[in-house]
């Protein structure tokens, strides 16, 4: 059973342009969960999404980030117009459905999102 | 909002001493989340506590959770090289399943 993936694993971008992340939950998880890693800092929560729904985006900045899980297909977090700061580790995890809260979350390999 | 702090930062061991983190919070939590990362990788999940004194053991780590449900802890004996990397504790009250991460506690063990 193929665990968490994202892609890439390591991405680099220019000041401005745009980084698009992908996450593919493990099979049979339909919640996808994201969370950002600064260096040398712990995990911040960003968004919570089911497929097609965001539930919870409160740790999302307000500008520029943006995130979607569609009915096919991985779910993407999208930064628009990076800036120096955006660089950190990106990882996603899932979780089964219907366990509600508590439920265990399974970590990928994160994406390291470097900006130049 | 809702933080979980955890102790200490940073813990340098002698291989085979023990060690231990520590993790508080202003509020209640209904469970609480124990995840390893090493150097490098990702969070691996190692364990969950949901009730009031609830002591579990895996091996050399045992965890607890406080009567009060507002601290948690883990303790390796006689740690080895190969539990270096960071501990997060993480609070998993939030009744969307998010995770509110605790700092961490990297443990650095020499041979």
């Amino acid at each position: 059973n193929a665990g968490v993936m994202q892609n890439p694993r390591h991405l680099v971008r220019r000041r401005g342009q745009e980084a698009r992340l992908r996450c593919s939950p493990m099979k049979g998880h339909s919640h996808v969960y994201w969370y950002r890693q600064l260096p040398e800092e712990g995990l911040k929560f960003m968004v919570y999404l089911q497929k097609e729904n965001i539930i919870d985006e409160s740790g999302m900045p307000k500008e520029r980030f943006s995130a979607e899980f569609p009915k096919e297909g991985p779910s993407i977090l999208r930064i628009q117009q990076v800036v120096r700061g955006d660089s950190a580790a990106y990882f996603c995890a899932s979780s089964p459905a219907d366990r509600g809260y508590g439920d265990t979350q399974y970590f990928g390999p994160g994406t390291r999102l470097t900006v130049l | 909002g809702q933080q979980v702090m955890q102790i200490p930062q940073y813990q340098h061991v002698q291989e085979g001493e023990d060690f231990t983190t520590y993790c508080n919070s202003s509020t209640t939590l209904s469970n609480i989340q124990w995840y390893k990362q090493r150097p490098g990788g990702h969070p691996v999940f190692l364990i969950q506590l949901v009730k009031s004194g609830e002591v579990k053991k895996q091996k050399r780590l045992t965890f607890q959770f406080g009567e009060a449900k507002k601290n948690s802890s883990l303790h390796i004996t006689a740690t080895q090289t190969t539990d270096v990397g960071t501990y997060f504790c993480a609070d998993g009250s939030s009744n969307t399943g998010k995770l509110i991460f605790g700092q961490g506690t990297t443990l650095q063990v020499k041979p």
